[in-house]
């Protein structure tokens, strides 16, 4: 499994974009990249998954450069809602390949008023 | 709701006693995982389930923990003779699809606390 690597914590205002990166060097081609959120108390929530280049939906944008050793979650006008601990994770989609999912520490947000 | 269910959310168990920790998965999802997760730690694997066959469970501790899911739905995980070091909170996790890296959807978690 690719190990992946991403800041321990971070701070941001209300209103700022966010771009929390993640480094994972040995990647594997079939690999995918998929950030989870979580909330205290609750449950991991799956936000966004992508392969290359640049992926958005209504709650973020995941951008992959060419290379795919590093990749960025990048949350625009945060709000206070936002705080929680983000992961990023990579590993195949494949159905006949990983069974787990292999989380880190994440990384803490915190967005201040 | 249409969710990932766990019940208890919280159990409080004495050193030595069994406890039963239970999900209800998203109707018709294959997939199911277990995880525990300590205070301040990402969530660990513990086992996962394709329907009723319990495919993996590599991440199983010690022999004290046994998960089932009989009727590849509703999934029970046990531990036998608790230990302190069980303290945790265990969280459930299904799926559409096979394959850990399809979007798992998450429940509540069960905190366990062993005194």
């Amino acid at each position: 499994l690719a190990k992946t690597t991403q800041p321990i914590s971070m701070d941001s205002y209300e209103g700022q974009e966010v771009n929390i990166t993640c480094s994972h060097n040995n990647i594997a081609t079939n690999d995918y990249i998929t950030w989870y959120q979580q909330f205290p108390s609750q449950g991991p929530r799956f936000i966004i998954q992508g392969y290359k280049t640049k992926v958005t939906n209504e709650v973020a944008s995941l951008f992959i450069p060419a290379d795919r050793k590093s990749s960025t979650l990048s949350l625009p006008r945060v709000s206070l809602s936002d705080t929680a601990v983000y992961y990023c994770l990579v590993g195949d989609m494949g159905s006949g390949s990983a069974r787990q999912l292999t989380f880190g520490s994440g990384t803490q947000l915190t967005v201040l008023p | 709701g249409a969710g990932v269910s766990q019940s208890p959310r919280y159990k409080v168990a004495k050193r030595g006693q069994d406890v039963a920790l239970r999900c209800d998965p998203i109707s018709g999802h294959v997939s199911l995982f277990w995880y525990q997760q300590a205070l301040g730690q990402g969530p660990e694997f513990l086992t996962y389930f394709q329907n009723e066959a319990q495919l993996d469970k590599s991440g199983l501790p010690s022999d004290r923990f046994f998960a089932e899911r009989p009727e590849g739905s509703v999934s029970t995980l046990k531990i036998q003779r608790t230990q302190q070091e069980d303290s945790a909170v265990y969280l459930c996790a299904s799926s559409s699809r096979e394959g850990a890296y399809n979007e798992q959807f998450f429940g509540p978690g069960t905190r366990l606390t062993v005194l």
